[in-house]
């Protein structure tokens, strides 16, 4: 089956420091990917799509410089979350498109972050 | 604006009854639609894809139908178990002018079954 892996699924770090997210499709291509944010009992909010050797497409009122998106292979995309500061604390969660398939989105088991 | 909806938001059950989960979308001009179930604190299950040329997909006891030109699909679970607790998310994909694609969720039903 299609297996996305995302790590850390914790992290826990300090206010001002910056963290990285990887989200890995372990056995497939995928030349997109999608990162989604979610706050506590609410829906996933679409932060960004990442296209592989392209820039990141992000969603109105998300900031660029706040969360890097690097694509760099066909099975590795990347966030950063900059300077965090303890309102950035969230439930962040990568998905992947499968080259070639049907449309079908395969999801990383997410990455919670706590910023102190 | 593309947005989504579910109803309703919350739902509890005995075991075994028969569910119906609506999700409405306010373009119809969809590629796909997806149904997945979230656990708490975990990532997405994917249950059913249906294309936007397919009426319906089935799975097991879930059973997903889609009707573009009305901007709804509904999942149907039977005989809903203690396990079926969780919240399901709908999200419909379309494509952009640019060439990229774009996934709306809904906001989710919890769903919890009691023994």
């Amino acid at each position: 089956g299609a297996v996305v892996s995302q790590h850390p699924s914790r992290v826990i770090c300090k206010s001002g420091t910056s963290v990285k997210i990887e989200c890995r499709s372990l056995d497939f291509q995928a030349t997109t990917m999608f990162w989604y944010r979610q706050f506590p009992k609410q829906s996933l909010m679409l932060m960004a799509t990442s296209n592989e050797g392209s820039k990141a497409t992000y969603e109105q009122g998300v900031e660029k410089d706040k969360f890097l998106i690097n694509h760099a292979s066909l099975t590795l995309s990347t966030l950063t979350v900059t300077s965090a500061h303890p309102e950035d604390s969230s439930f962040y969660i990568c998905s992947a498109l499968r080259d070639g398939d049907t449309g079908e989105l395969f999801f990383g088991e997410g990455s919670r972050l706590t910023v102190l | 604006k593309q947005e989504v909806t579910q109803i309703p938001a919350a739902l509890s059950v005995p075991e075994g009854e028969n569910l119906v989960l609506n999700c409405s979308f306010t373009d119809s001009a969809i590629y796909n639609l997806q149904w997945f179930r979230q656990d708490p604190g975990k990532g997405l299950t994917s249950l059913l894809l249906i294309q936007s040329s397919q009426r319906e997909q089935t799975s097991g006891r879930l059973n997903a139908s889609l009707d573009k030109s009305s901007g709804r699909s509904t999942l149907y679970i039977a005989a809903s178990q203690p396990g079926d607790s969780a919240t399901y998310l709908c999200a419909v994909r379309y494509l952009m002018n640019t060439g990229f694609q774009k996934l709306v969720f809904g906001t989710g039903t919890r769903l919890l079954v009691s023994p």
